[in-house]
């Protein structure tokens, strides 16, 4: 099973400024297959990008997915009032598919 | 606009099988290019893939509740359900059920459900 360790826990930012997340897994994740998702109090995980690097359908360019082995990173360039939320990551490149523990982007 | 959404009851008893169902809108579950899956969310343990199938009935489970977990598709229905067996408190948590594909888009709002007696 694929563990994916999301860093920090917690990111106390500012709207306006620059959110780095980052997810790290045990191993090679298949085909860059990884996923992250913008979570709200009360709502389902949204889908904010696949592949990797490909953002889903509507979702602002502000926000960005990049990795680097089995380093993930999800960056949201400027952010928004409605961008403090939690983040998941999630590998679908091997089963069992496996989340992220989540970072938490709140309001500085 | 493809929308699903659970149903079933939100209070179970210990040792006793959840069965949830989720009803897919706005499109067919039919597709090969998709598998339809639930996914469960508790304080606990995270978001955790329960596991998946495709529209003609291939499954897959993750191990850790493999033994407890049924999957199943009635396409006639446009609809996927989910079983699990000998429930426990640690079964408590929101299921949610999703198209899955690159990455999971759509879900459903999801459905609390509370094993207790």
């Amino acid at each position: 099973e694929i563990v994916l360790t999301q860093s920090p826990g917690t990111l106390s930012l500012s709207p306006g400024e620059r959110a780095t997340l980052s997810c790290r897994a045990s191993q090679s994740v298949s085909s860059s297959y990884l996923a992250w998702y913008q979570q709200k109090p009360g709502q389902a995980p949204r889908l904010l990008i696949y592949d990797a690097s490909t953002r889903a359908t509507g979702i602002p360019d502000r926000f960005s997915g990049s990795d680097s082995g089995t380093d993930f990173t999800l960056t949201i360039s400027r952010l928004e009032p409605e961008d403090f939320a939690v983040y998941y990551c999630q590998q679908y490149g091997s089963s069992p598919l496996t989340f992220g523990g989540g970072t938490k982007v709140e309001i500085k | 606009q493809l929308q699903l959404q659970e149903s079933g009851p939100g209070l179970v008893k210990p040792s006793e099988t959840l069965s949830l169902s989720c009803i897919v809108s706005g499109g067919s579950i039919s597709s090969s290019s998709y598998f339809w899956g639930w996914i469960r969310q508790s304080p606990g343990k995270g978001l955790e893939w329960i596991g998946s199938i495709s529209y003609s009935g291939n499954t897959y489970y993750n191990p850790s509740l493999k033994t407890r977990v049924t999957i199943s598709v009635d396409t006639s229905k446009n609809q996927f359900s989910l079983k699990v067996s000998s429930l426990t408190a640690a079964d408590t948590a929101v299921y949610y059920c999703a198209r899955l594909g690159p990455g999971s888009d759509p879900w459903g709002q999801g459905i609390q459900v509370t094993v207790s007696s």
